[in-house]
């Protein structure tokens, strides 16, 4: 079946080093999103990516989706305290619209 | 906009009794809403896709006759956890997309807690 996996499964970080985490498809995607959960809290959407190649920026965080579709990275500059969290890409493979899930990423940043 | 909420957020039962959790959006319309079931420093596992006025479609391995979903509206879906045992303790994360976007937006989740 359809799978993405997400490396690596967790990151613990000195406060103002960068983070990156990643997903691959088995099957090509028609978009991707990536959602963070904080500790207690319910998953919240980031950003969706649709075109292939595309890069995407909200402030310190860089989204990018491969020329193939099948991979995205997830790179956050200089982390901070409000980071920590686990992050999840989420792919659509555009058949029942359901989303298939990575594993996720918790990411732990010391101050 | 486009807020889900989900009642209870917490609840402890005996076993064998049943649960009902409701998933709403509060302003919007959701021809769709999903079930989630997370365990601690898990990933999310879909339960279930559920369609306002049709029958909701199961994922493998899911059962349904335990988990009964009724999406009798365009703003509430509810799941009823039947004969509740102490291995169906975990939290249950429903969400809802627009109807026409493709991002979900997440309910706070229920933690259900079988003694």
């Amino acid at each position: 079946g359809q799978q993405v996996m997400q490396i690596p499964q967790y990151q613990h970080v000195q406060e103002g080093e960068d983070f990156t985490t990643y997903c691959n498809s088995s099957t090509t995607l028609s978009n991707i999103q990536w959602y963070k959960q904080r500790p207690g809290g319910h998953p919240v959407f980031l950003i969706q990516l649709v075109k292939s190649g595309e890069v995407k920026k909200q402030k310190r965080l860089t989204f990018q989706f491969g020329e193939a579709k099948k991979n995205s990275s997830l790179h956050i500059t200089a982390t901070q305290t409000t980071d920590v969290g686990t992050y999840f890409c989420a792919g659509d493979a555009g058949n029942n619209r359901k989303l298939i899930w990575g594993l996720g990423t918790s990411l732990a940043v010391n101050p | 906009g486009a807020v889900v909420s989900q009642h209870p957020s917490r609840v402890i039962c005996k076993s064998g009794t049943s649960v009902k959790i409701e998933c709403r959006s509060l302003d919007f319309q959701a021809t769709t809403m999903f079930w989630y079931r997370q365990f601690p420093k898990q990933s999310l596992m879909l339960m279930a896709t559920s369609n306002e006025g049709s029958k909701a479609t199961y994922e493998q391995g899911v059962e349904k006759d335990k988990f009964l979903i009724n999406h009798a509206s365009l703003t509430l879906s509810t799941l009823t956890v039947t004969s509740a045992h102490p291995e169906d303790s975990s939290f249950y994360i429903c969400s809802a997309r627009l109807l026409a976007g493709n991002e979900q937006f997440f309910g706070p989740g229920t933690r259900l807690t079988v003694l």
